[in-house]
């Protein structure tokens, strides 16, 4: 049964890097049908897609937050990774990895972590 | 980016009632849209994908239609169980996805 946990710091000073980790079980990361990406929700807020990736190398950012993110795949550990550079109040979130399908058909998100929150302080 | 609106933002309706959420694209979208349910201190839960499949295990009360730029998700006769924020979900442009605002529904 495929389970992602999200695990990082709940707290993260202002400009810092915020980096989190998404542990996948019950499906192997380096499959080719799927992405693997981060979506995020300030408390009381709706949904933001951060970004996703691809285990052949292929990543996709949404462009709003493109210079500041990077997102990887750690095959060996079957894990997943976000890290946000020079974080900001704004950053404050409840913080969701979730599988999405690859292909012509794909792009929704059909497995979601239980998330992380994640507070920037000054 | 497309931007994904929806109404109402709020909706209080009864046991048993017929609740309809709309969702709007900017553009066109071709039928690439997801339908989503968060229920308080939980992950998001697919319900819907293009347009009107339901993800497995979803109650068949859950219904979505649309196309184009306008888009409905129904749910027919609401459910305890049911009331949660809905959001609604483009997926057009695979390499910028986009959500709803989305809609709370009060029991």
């Amino acid at each position: 049964q495929l389970q992602l946990q999200e695990s990082g710091p709940g707290l993260v000073m202002s400009s810092e890097t915020l980096s989190l980790t998404c542990t996948v079980s019950g499906v192997s990361i380096s499959g080719d049908n799927f992405f693997w990406g981060w979506i995020r929700q300030p408390p009381g807020r709706g949904l933001e897609w951060i970004g996703s990736t691809y285990q052949k190398g292929d990543v996709k950012y949404n462009p709003s937050l493109r210079r500041r993110v990077t997102i990887s795949v750690d095959t060996s550990k079957n894990q997943l990774s976000l890290k946000l550079f020079s974080v900001t109040a704004a950053d404050t979130a409840v913080y969701y990895c979730a599988r999405e399908p690859a292909g012509d058909s794909g792009g929704f998100l059909d497995s979601w972590g239980q998330g992380v929150l994640v507070t920037v302080s000054s | 980016d497309i931007q994904m609106t929806q109404f109402p933002s709020t909706l209080s309706a009864s046991v048993g009632d017929r609740v309809t959420i709309t969702c709007r694209a900017s553009e066109t979208i071709n039928g690439w849209l997801a339908w989503y349910q968060q229920k308080p201190g939980k992950a998001p839960k697919l319900l819907i994908e293009k347009v009107s499949t339901l993800d497995s295990g979803v109650p068949s009360r859950f219904s979505g239609s649309g196309s184009e730029t306008e888009f409905t998700l129904t749910i027919s006769s609401l459910q305890p169980e049911d009331s949660a924020i809905y959001f609604c979900q483009q997926y057009k442009h695979y390499s910028s996805l986009t959500f709803g605002g989305g809609t709370k529904v009060e029991i």
